[in-house]
């Protein structure tokens, strides 16, 4: 299957700071990346949509000045946390569907501790 | 995005056949169902995914009954290494974009 990578896989930041993830496709082209966050013994919970070229779309209750997603290239997304705070502590994931989008294939995640 | 309902969790032990089932009442006609598996602290891993009747690859089987109101996911012969939760989604990718909304999973927990 396609391979979706992430970077870093985990980051402890002080509260106040900014935490940028990427998302990376890795032998496939991707218009549309997804973005969850995942609580400790929770499901996956959808954040937002990232689209190649254009504005992300937002899930209902997720503030899109707190975290920023740009999708720069059909390889490539990012995730940024802005001001971090000790709530945001969580697991973040995104995936990224094949050409026909039939399947999405996720990264391994990112562990962010904000202290 | 249709609902999908799922048990919490279930208990097994090795050598075992289980069998997962998942209800999705309001699954619509361009809807595919598709299962994932995911371990702590790593991301959903693909399983399967169908359509109507029988899918099988080298990992799993599905059921899907002629109304696919319901699904079931079949795991032959559970190995320790199976024990992780197990996600049932339905949804359109090619109207959806690949849009996925999880349910609550099962957590299957596979005994020596």
């Amino acid at each position: 299957g396609a391979v979706v990578s992430q970077h870093p896989s985990r980051v402890i930041c002080k509260s106040g700071t900014s935490v940028k993830i990427e998302c990376r496709s890795l032998d496939f082209q991707a218009t549309t990346m997804f973005w969850y966050r995942q609580f400790p013994k929770k499901s996956l919970m959808l954040m937002a949509t990232s689209n190649e070229g254009s504005k992300a779309t937002y899930e209902q209750g997720v503030e899109k000045d707190k975290f920023l997603i740009n999708h720069a290239s059909l390889t490539l997304s990012t995730l940024t946390v802005t001001s971090a705070h000790p709530e945001d502590s969580s697991f973040y994931i995104c995936s990224a569907g094949d050409a026909d989008q039939e399947t999405q294939y996720f990264g391994p995640g990112t562990r962010l501790l904000v202290l | 995005l249709a609902k999908t309902t799922q048990p919490i969790s279930m208990d097994s032990y090795e050598g075992q056949e289980v069998n997962i089932t998942c209800s999705h009442n309001n699954i619509a006609t361009n809807d595919y169902i598709t299962w994932y598996q995911q371990f702590p602290s790593q991301g959903p891993r693909f399983i399967i995914q169908g359509y109507k009747t029988k899918v099988k690859n080298e990992v799993a089987s599905l059921f899907i009954p002629a109304d696919r109101k319901s699904s079931t996911l079949s795991l032959p012969r559970v190995s320790l290494s199976d024990t992780a939760v197990y996600y049932c989604l339905v949804g359109d990718p090619y109207n959806q974009g690949g849009k996925l909304i999880f349910g609550q999973g099962t957590e299957l927990s596979v005994k020596p």
